[in-house]
């Protein structure tokens, strides 16, 4: 069966610091990934989803990157971390664009 | 472009009531609709899922949500809800973006909160 790992679970990280979220799923290959940020009462933003190896797209512009190294693992970064980056991320993978997604236990992240 | 609208932001219930969550959408195309559950500090779980044939979907917990085309709705109900269902629910569609491209788009979430 398909499992998706995330981790840290929980980061405090201060403002100016670089940041670094890693997502890995067993079970399937050529998975499509996402990235999303959470805020309360806003939903679920899309930052960046790949449909393969090396393919990124960003929804929003903003202070952070993606990058798929592997086709099975997804990585969230930022060189220098803003208050407003706090929040809850969350990665997920889904078998097509647009499909049923499958998400991870997710990261919450505190710039101070 | 596609979107989704969850008329309600909380719904608070007594246990055993009945319970509906609400969401429309907008969509020119022919759309697929989830919704998910969050239970605090964790991931989404799919609950429910529409993509095509019957317009009435059940979860394995006794949650159903029945598709309207003509309404563009996919509300979220349950006869008789529990102390565990307390939780965020997000309604998804799926759309065709373009080409061959699908979009995920969600909610901003319902919180129901279920009191004894």
């Amino acid at each position: 069966s398909q499992t998706i790992h995330q981790w840290p679970a929980t980061l405090v990280q201060p403002v100016g610091s670089p940041l670094s979220l890693e997502c890995t799923v067993e079970g399937t290959s050529n998975p499509n990934l996402y990235w999303y940020r959470q805020a309360a009462g806003r939903g679920l933003q899309l930052l960046f989803y790949s449909v393969g190896i090396g393919q990124i797209s960003s929804e929003v512009p903003q202070n952070l990157s993606a990058s798929r190294p592997q086709d099975r693992q997804f990585i969230l970064s930022s060189k220098k971390l803003l208050l407003s980056d706090s929040g809850f991320y969350l990665c997920a993978w889904s078998v097509w664009a647009g499909g049923e997604a499958f998400f991870g236990q997710g990261t919450r992240l505190t710039v101070v | 472009a596609q979107s989704v609208t969850q008329l309600d932001s909380q719904v608070p219930v007594f246990e055993e009531a009945p319970v509906e969550l609400r969401c429309n959408y907008s969509s020119s195309v022919s759309v697929y609709l989830f919704w998910y559950v969050q239970y605090p500090n964790q991931g989404l779980q799919l609950l429910l899922k529409y993509l095509s044939g019957s317009t009435l979907v059940e979860s394995i917990n006794g949650f159903e949500a029945e598709f309207n085309k003509s309404q563009t709705s996919f509300h979220l109900r349950k006869p008789s809800v529990h102390i565990s269902d307390t939780a965020e629910y997000f309604c998804a569609v799926s759309a065709n973006s373009g080409g061959s491209n699908y979009k995920l788009t969600f909610g901003k979430g319902t919180l129901l909160t279920v009191n004894p």
